[in-house]
């Protein structure tokens, strides 16, 4: 099974400030056939179910604000949020395509500074 | 608009048996997957398996194989997720999730609490 191991476990960022999310797989999820990367992000807030952010690993959802972004090949992807907002408090998960059995990272749970 | 509708919440005593529901609307039915995903009590997500409802063919996580049965009915599109006998440990929010066959879960189920409890 790949495992995807995400950093930090929990973060706290100040309003406006930088949060950046990594996500780091025990093998490599980019199909070389089409170069695309079978890597996802989600955001879950309490008592909801999760949303999806991106696909492909940077392609964004319609929808979610450009403030997000997400970057990364191979093993190593990266979710940003360039100026964190109140309403981003949630947590993160990053999530591979790849093969099955499908995995998700642990969770990233970002609140405010 | 595309939406997954699931099934009310549950409350079950061990050794019971359950069948829970996830109904597709606002798009073909047949054009997508459907996967479960559990999500223990403060836990994250666990992906359970998927099915294809054009032929029904499901695949499952070794974690999950032999524990729960997923199932299609297309004609009424809908994805269900079943046990024959629950554990306390099956206590958790399950949700449902669409997916092209390869693919990203873009639309999600409001999820269905289930509660094993004697």
């Amino acid at each position: 099974d790949i495992v995807l191991t995400q950093s930090p476990d929990s973060l706290a960022v100040s309003l406006a400030e930088r949060a950046t999310i990594n996500c780091k797989s025990s093998q490599s999820v980019l199909y070389s056939s089409n170069n695309k990367n079978y890597l996802a992000w989600y955001q879950q807030k309490p008592g909801q179910p999760p949303k999806l952010l991106f696909y492909w690993a940077s392609a964004r959802e319609s929808g979610v604000p450009d403030r997000f972004s997400g970057s990364g090949s191979g093993t190593d992807f990266t979710l940003t949020i360039s100026s964190l907002q109140a309403e981003d408090v949630a947590v993160y998960y990053c999530q591979q395509y790849y093969s099955t059995p499908q995995t998700f990272g642990q969770g990233t749970k970002l609140e405010i500074k | 608009e595309v939406q997954l509708v699931q099934s009310g919440p549950e409350v079950k005593k061990p050794g019971e048996s359950l069948k829970i529901s996830c109904k597709g609307s606002g798009y073909s039915f047949t054009n997508y997957c459907i996967a479960w995903v559990r999500q223990m009590p403060g836990k994250g997500l666990e992906w359970m398996g998927n099915i294809y409802p054009s032929d029904s063919y499901s695949d499952y996580s070794p974690s999950f194989q032999g524990q729960v049965t997923i199932s299609a009915d297309k004609s009424i599109s809908t994805a269900y997720l079943q046990w024959t006998s629950l554990k306390a440990s099956d206590t958790a929010m399950y949700y449902c999730a669409r997916h092209e066959s390869t693919g990203a879960f873009d639309i999600w189920g409001q999820g269905t609490m289930v509660t094993v409890s004697s």
